[in-house]
């Protein structure tokens, strides 16, 4: 079992929906990021918390510590939102900026 | 723009052969880290450096080396290519070896036939 699961593995949206990913870890975490990743690679860095609520324009990041359980929400879905959207965890143990990832969630926004 | 950059950008080599993939992380930021990402899958951590010094390994075999250079630029060393190798490459860097938000370049795609 991975230390990290994100579901749903593939999500369709219609352009406007309210999307939900959820993350759930195994390990005592020290923080836990989300990141999005086009095709082609690159990886953007969206939000890194320990605790509560933090909102980017149309992204909402959540976490719950004692239930191991974070979601990133995306409001008025846009099909520039395409992309995998990874959860990844710093444990707390080992090395301090070390990630873990989960195996990511693909999302596609249609019109 | 992250600022951090890798090359080459995709990178063919046959099984056995030794290949160098190089970042150059943001200035000022003193930690480098190196993922694996197969196809499919999320990023492995392979190691980490700081301040030219190895700070954390992950299960990777020691033909899997690195270095770090003083200028924020890094090299990731693999001898004896396995065709299990094939995969993207990512750097990330961040400013402290703190808990901290990673800049990512945009990886080095690695072919091994």
């Amino acid at each position: 079992k991975n230390e990290v699961e994100q579901s749903p593995q593939n999500l369709t949206a219609q352009e406007g929906e309210f999307i939900t990913i959820n993350c759930s870890y195994s390990v005592g975490i020290s923080a836990l990021h989300w990141l999005q990743q086009h095709p082609g690679g690159g990886i953007v860095s969206l939000f890194m918390l320990s605790s509560g609520k933090k909102k980017h324009g149309r992204l909402i990041a959540t976490i719950n510590i004692q239930e191991k359980h974070s979601s990133l929400h995306i409001t008025a879905s846009h099909p520039r939102d395409s992309a995998v959207y990874i959860c990844a965890v710093t444990p707390t143990t080992g090395t301090a900026s070390k990630l873990t990832f989960g195996t990511g969630t693909r999302l596609q926004v249609t019109l | 723009e992250t600022g951090v950059t890798q090359s080459p950008t995709h990178l063919i080599k046959t099984r056995g052969q030794q290949v160098t993939l190089r970042c150059s992380s943001q200035s000022g930021h003193n930690t480098v880290s190196w993922y694996q990402q197969a196809l499919g899958q999320g990023p492995q951590f392979i190691f980490q450096y700081y301040r030219e010094e190895e700070n954390g390994r992950g299960n990777f075999p020691p033909r899997f080396s690195g270095l770090q250079f003083p200028n924020y630029s890094s090299e990731l060393n693999v001898n004896a290519l396995e065709l299990d190798d094939s995969a993207l490459y990512l750097c990330a860097s961040s400013l402290t070896l703190a808990i901290d938000t990673q800049y990512f370049g945009p990886g080095t795609r690695l072919t091994v036939l």
